[in-house]
């Protein structure tokens, strides 16, 4: 079945530090890849998506890209703000799962002044 | 406009209570969704409608009741819940079921005594 992998957390980060998260995937189908951010008693907010290989899903000054050859879709960001503290989660979705979001576990990225 | 409404934003009920939350979007949606989602953990599909029909329900206890009536508009209906139910409970909707991104609500946060 298909799956999602991410790193666990919580991962610590100075402000302006290189954020990376890794995120790998089995699917049976050809599936679409989102991250998904969670702030403190918040719902889910798209993030960013990517649609086919080599694709690039960029936002807010994050960006992820489809690797098919290594079946991953890591986050990245270049200089974090305490504002991007909150849970990070990869998703996928194929043309075979009905609509259903198949998730990672999240991590938690904490970023101090 | 990405928006999904759901009221109320936070719920205290009784074991013997009869409740209901409420799910609006606007975006001309075909597919909408309910999701539990408990603390640190990713949500966990529930129900999905599609052109305002049940297409997947996720084994969910009965006490759980979905209605979608209308195209914009889910309901999730509660009665006789355990301190157990107590959890986020997200909306989410969609173009369809397909590999479409979905667009989550803030959420309901319910607690059960």
């Amino acid at each position: 079945g298909d799956s999602v992998t991410q790193m666990e957390g919580p991962v610590t980060l100075s402000e302006e530090a290189f954020l990376t998260i890794n995120c790998t995937y089995t699917a049976t189908g050809y599936p679409s890849l989102f991250w998904y951010v969670q702030y403190p008693g918040e719902g889910l907010q798209l993030l960013l998506k990517a649609t086919k290989a080599d694709d690039k899903g960029s936002n807010k000054g994050f960006e992820a890209t489809y690797r098919k050859e290594t079946t991953s879709f890591h986050l990245e960001k270049g200089s974090v703000q305490v504002s991007d503290s909150a849970v990070y989660f990869c998703a996928l979705k194929t043309t075979d799962s009905w609509g259903k979001l198949q998730f990672g576990a999240g991590t938690q990225v904490v970023v101090t002044p | 406009d990405t928006e999904v409404t759901q009221t109320p934003k936070h719920l205290v009920m009784g074991m013997t209570n009869k409740k209901s939350l409420k799910c609006e979007q606007h975006m001309g949606h075909r597919a909408m969704y309910w999701y539990k989602q408990k603390a640190k953990k990713p949500p966990e599909l529930m129900f999905v409608y599609s052109y305002e029909k049940l297409s997947i329900n996720e084994s969910v206890p009965s006490r759980f009741s979905p209605e979608c009536p209308n195209s914009s508009l889910l309901n999730l209906h509660l009665h006789a819940l355990q301190p157990e139910d107590s959890a986020l409970y997200l909306c989410a909707s969609s173009r369809g079921q397909g590999t479409y991104e979905q667009y989550f609500g803030p959420g309901t946060r319910l607690t059960v005594t």
